[in-house]
């Protein structure tokens, strides 16, 4: 079974322009989450989708970032414009249901620099 | 609010001796605990995860965790590190009313001495 797979591995943009991340759940996750790291911090909550649905997105930083997960399958994480703040790792993850018992999977990150 | 802190940001251990990574957390009900590892260039890995029942959590890679409530703590151990264990540790907390959206302690990186 695939895990949590996420597109890029590796980006490295300018300041001001646009980066589109990927992130596809284990087959089956109606949960997935978006993490991040910039550098020097914790790795903090950005968002959570059920399904097609937003469930919280608290964590969202500003409204630069845009995430949709369109037909509830994969997601994609749009940072418009770029700014040299947002250099870290991305961190998506996904989950079958919520509870006791459940494992949040998590992908390998995508690593974003932007110069 | 959910928090955890994990007090030592590093950690030098010569391979073969016994490792113990903290971990304290904040929450008002009990909560989910996990811990994840990510080695250099590598995404997190799940290393084991309390729910309810036994306190001692066994895991992967010899890890154990033990669950103290009346501490707050949740700390990480192993008997014996391999060089392989060389990597930064996270300990998170979540909770089913939070949507299992999970809180991160800072981390502790793991150095390990021939």
């Amino acid at each position: 079974e695939a895990g949590v797979t996420q597109f890029p591995s590796h980006s490295v943009i300018e300041k001001g322009q646009t980066v589109t991340l990927r992130c596809d759940p284990i087959s089956g996750h109606d949960n997935l989450y978006w993490y991040r790291r910039v550098m020097g911090k914790e790795i903090k909550f950005l968002l959570h989708f059920v399904k097609e649905s937003k469930q919280d997105e608290s964590g969202m930083p500003n409204n630069r970032f845009l995430a949709e997960r369109t037909g509830g399958t994969y997601s994609t994480l749009k940072v418009q414009p770029a700014e040299l703040e947002d250099s870290g790792v991305y961190f998506c993850a996904s989950s079958q249901f919520i509870g006791t018992g459940n494992t949040i999977y998590f992908g390998e990150g995508s690593w974003l620099t932007v110069v | 609010a959910q928090s955890v802190t994990q007090p030592d940001i590093h950690i030098t251990v010569s391979e073969g001796a016994s490792l113990e990574l903290r971990c304290n957390y904040s929450y008002g009900a009990t909560p989910y605990l996990f811990w994840y590892v990510q080695s250099p260039g590598q995404g997190l890995q799940l290393l084991l995860k309390y729910f309810s029942g036994d306190t001692l959590v066994q895991g992967i890679k010899g890890f154990e965790a033990e669950f103290k409530r009346s501490q707050s703590s949740f700390n990480l151990r192993k008997p014996s590190v391999h060089w392989s264990d060389a990597a930064e540790y996270f300990c998170a907390v979540g909770a089913r009313a939070a949507g299992n959206k999970l809180t991160f302690g800072g981390g502790t990186r793991v150095l390990v001495k021939p």
